[in-house]
Parts: C-alpha cells; structure tokens; sequence
C-alpha cells in the first residue's frame, strides 16, 4: 500500500467546534486531495493541493479550509463544524509515477458532528 | 473538466465477463480515462488507464474507440469479491480530480 496515514480515523465532536484532519505520506507525491463520501454518494472533491502552499478549490470547499506547509502533510479543517459536514473523509495523493493520473487512496476518517 | 457519465447499477452472475461503459462525449484532447474500484469502508483503488484504442492488465480491459468519447470496462469472469463500486475518472494531469456517482456492481451467485 502507498505510504499514506489519515489522523484520526473516528472522530466524534460537537457542533460549532473546530476540527483538523490530518492527511501525512511518505511517496513523495506531488498532488495531495481530500474528500468526503455520504452514504450512497461518490467521492466529491473538497479541496486539493498541486505543491507546497498551493492549494485550490474544489466542488464542495464551502466550510472547509487547508494548508499544505510541507510535501508529505496536507490538513483539512472545519473551522466550525456542523451536523452536514458528518461524512467519511478520504486523502489521496498522485503525481508520483508515469502513470499520469493514478491516485492512492488513505483509510478514510469517519467523522460525526452531533 | 470532462463530465462522466455511467450507468447507476449493474448485477452479473459468478463466472460472466461484465462491461461497464462511461460517456464522456467533452473529452479533452490531453485527457487519460482511468477506472477505479471501491469496496465499502475503503478508498478507491486504482484499475486500470488508458487514452486510446485497448489496454489489458492482469484484472481488466479498457476499451476506448477512436473518438474517445467513451470508454468500457471490461472485468473477465466476475467472482463475488468483484462486487464493488467502479468509477471512471477523465483528466489531462494529476491536478484535479474528480468522480463520478460510479457504477455499483453487484455480483451474484
């Protein structure tokens, strides 16, 4: 498997609170990606990062912020997380390989917002 | 980016071979189509890439015609375990990506 760590991997927190998820490899890639999944929904792409401090959006940033500070670290933050943000969060990362555009996949973090 | 279109669910008997198709008539010239697998509680995994005529791995065939404005899976002699989401996926770099609701493929007995 592709050297990628999610932290935590269950997170249960409380409205109105803020919350970091923490995405770390140990390939090298360039690209780094965070997304959530909803029960009987695909993948939807909130935010991604294409290097160090470069970072954009992506269908569904509203709520959410990022920071990528050094290559193998890429953080996802609900600066105040509510009930619709409760999803299982996934990490990816690619650019690695000459395979252009295959991603690897973290263990995703299941986070509830009660 | 190319909008993908595919089919919501499909169901095989153990042993068939299964076609999966994705329409994605607004493919970009530098654009490769990749298709990935996800089983549930996990993240997606990678299957197969391609840009034009076929590519076969040790787990399946990509099909693309000429006009590449679509593409087929194709998964020889499916076994229970091959139930699982398949989502294909149109992009020029490694920059954004983003999928589809993805075809769930049920496998039965």
């Amino acid at each position: 498997d592709a050297g990628i760590t999610q932290s935590p991997r269950h997170k249960v927190t409380e409205t109105g609170t803020p919350v970091t998820l923490r995405c770390h490899q140990t390939e090298n890639h360039r690209y780094m990606y965070w997304y959530r999944q909803d029960p009987g929904h695909g993948l939807r792409l909130i935010h991604y990062s294409y290097g160090v401090k470069d970072t954009d959006k992506g269908e569904v940033s509203d709520g959410y912020s990022v920071s990528r500070s050094k290559t193998e670290d890429f953080l996802l933050t609900l600066e105040s997380a509510t009930s619709s943000q409760t999803s299982v969060y996934f990490c990816a990362i690619s650019g690695g390989r000459d395979v252009d555009t295959e991603a690897f996949f973290g263990q995703g973090t299941r986070l509830t917002v009660v | 980016l190319a909008k993908t279109t595919q089919p919501i669910s499909m169901d095989s008997y153990e042993g068939q071979e299964v076609n999966i198709t994705c329409s994605h008539n607004n493919i970009a010239t530098n654009d490769y189509i990749t298709w990935y697998q996800q089983f549930p509680s996990q993240g997606p995994r990678f299957i197969i890439q391609g840009y034009k005529t076929k590519v076969t791995n040790e787990v399946a065939s990509l099909f693309i015609p000429a006009d590449r404005k679509s593409s087929t899976l194709s998964l020889p002699r499916v076994s229970l375990s091959d139930t699982a989401v398949y989502y294909c996926l149109v992009s020029g770099s490694a920059r954004q990506l983003t999928f589809g609701s993805g075809t769930q493929l049920t496998v039965l007995p």
